[in-house]
């Protein structure tokens, strides 16, 4: 069936570095994505998202890009502090349904 | 602006009890969701509403669960009876349209 993944259940990184989360999507008919940040005992938070016309945005500290021809979609975070532990998701919207499509999560832990 | 607030946030109740949530999103909000998510996994859509009307609600379990949004405002979600297979956290969500999704800090529903 028609999914999201991310390829990571867990992901450790050194605080400072850079993170990156990684997510495939299967449908090809997806135009937008969103990438969610989810702390212990709270509901997801946006972040950041990207529409299919585009392969790269960036946010604060934070850049996603989307490989359309791979299906691939990833997070980067850069320099990576102890506020960014938390699960990551990435979801992805077709047409204008309103309807996202969520994938299982990555865990990012923040080593000292 | 106060976000997306649920109530209660966290209920412990027997199975074959019912259980309600409640929901108040952003104000202007159009589009409200209720979703379900499961420990380590992404949320479940279980029904969105555009003002009063639902309009998806067909991963909805109509045998035990409804919902209503009398008002086109707040929501609430019931369950009766509630199965031990429910205990899961429940997200209510709101939105403008695709990528404006606000999510509240949920109900983490347990049944015993």
């Amino acid at each position: 069936g028609e999914s999201v993944g991310l390829h990571l259940p867990t992901l450790s990184v050194q605080e400072g570095d850079n993170s990156i989360i990684n997510c495939a999507y299967s449908n090809s008919a997806s135009d937008y994505f969103i990438w969610y940040k989810q702390e212990s005992g709270k509901g997801p938070q946006f972040i950041i998202d990207i529409r299919s016309n585009m392969d790269k945005r960036q946010g604060q500290r934070v850049t996603v890009l989307l490989n359309k021809t791979v299906k691939h979609l990833s997070l980067q975070i850069a320099a990576t502090q102890p506020g960014d532990s938390a699960v990551y998701f990435c979801a992805e919207n077709i047409g204008s349904n309103y309807q996202l499509i969520w994938g299982a999560g990555t865990k990012l832990i923040i080593k000292p | 602006e106060a976000g997306v607030v649920q109530s209660p946030r966290y209920k412990i109740i027997e199975k074959k009890q019912p259980v309600a949530f409640w929901c108040n999103p952003i104000s202007g909000h159009n589009t409200l969701y209720w979703y379900r998510q499961n420990l380590g996994q992404g949320p479940e859509l279980l029904i969105r509403y555009e003002n009063e009307e639902a309009v998806d609600d067909s991963q909805l379990p109509k045998d035990r669960f409804s919902a209503e949004r009398l008002k086109g405002v707040d929501s609430t979600l019931k369950i009766q009876p509630a199965e031990l297979g429910d205990s899961a956290v429940y997200l209510c969500a709101s939105s403008l349209g695709p990528g404006g999704y606000t999510f509240g800090s949920g109900t983490r529903l347990t049944v015993v």
